[in-house]
């Protein structure tokens, strides 16, 4: 297994451009999430999802779109890149939602806005 | 959500035991106590999880007070590649946010 998988590795944007961080996992995984890390602290939620086409907001959602047409597959959508994102984001998946249930985390995008 | 108190950063030598402490004086009846870490320029990696006996796997041990306000996450033998931003966090039972607060930057030293 591959685990879960993000892409690219590494991004910039100038402020005002649009992208798409790519998350996929061959775990069959029923539960995906996006957080976004900032220098020194911890993650942060911004979307997640229980389910193909079920998908909610987390803490920090304002700025980014998912969607989850796939079991596999979980994007994340900045619609308008501003300086305040430059950030790493990390896509993780578990089999459930559950407090009992292991979260896996992909390897992070660092993303840079200009 | 029930908040932890870990301290800021910790150090241990190599191939000594490590005992990573967590307050969570707020916890209730169904949080989990789950421990990540992150490792230099990683995404987080699950270490272990229980909710009110202690627990062992391959990687740790994790003892959790009688009263669980408060844990206590155990390397055995840290090694170098052990050196890593550890959190300590609490799940309720139908939580689908972690929340990560600062955690406890052990550094291992040879």
């Amino acid at each position: 297994n591959a685990g879960v998988t993000q892409t690219p590795k590494f991004q910039v944007l100038k402020t005002g451009q649009s992208m798409t961080l790519q998350c996929a996992q061959d775990m069959n995984h029923e539960y995906m999430s996006w957080y976004r890390q900032d220098p020194g602290m911890g993650l942060r939620l911004i979307h997640y999802s229980v389910g193909a086409g079920i998908t909610d907001q987390g803490e920090v959602p304002n700025g980014y779109n998912v969607s989850r047409s796939t079991t596999e597959d979980f994007p994340l959508r900045l619609l308008s890149a501003a300086p305040s994102q430059t950030s790493v984001y990390f896509c993780a998946s578990s089999y459930q939602g559950l407090s009992n249930y292991e979260q896996y985390f992909g390897p992070g995008t660092r993303l840079t806005v200009t | 959500d029930a908040k932890t108190t870990q301290p800021n950063s910790m150090e241990s030598n190599e191939e000594e035991p490590v005992h990573l402490p967590c307050n969570h004086s707020t916890i209730s009846g169904t949080d989990y106590i789950h421990w990540y870490r992150q490792l230099p320029s990683q995404g987080p990696e699950y270490v272990i999880h229980g909710l009110t006996s202690n627990v062992n796997n391959r990687m740790a041990s994790l003892a959790i007070a009688e009263d669980r306000k408060s844990s206590t996450l155990i390397l055995h033998r840290a090694t170098l590649r052990d050196a890593a931003v550890y959190y300590c966090i609490l799940r309720d039972e139908v939580d689908n946010d972690m929340r990560f607060g600062a955690g406890t930057r052990l550094t291992v030293k040879p």
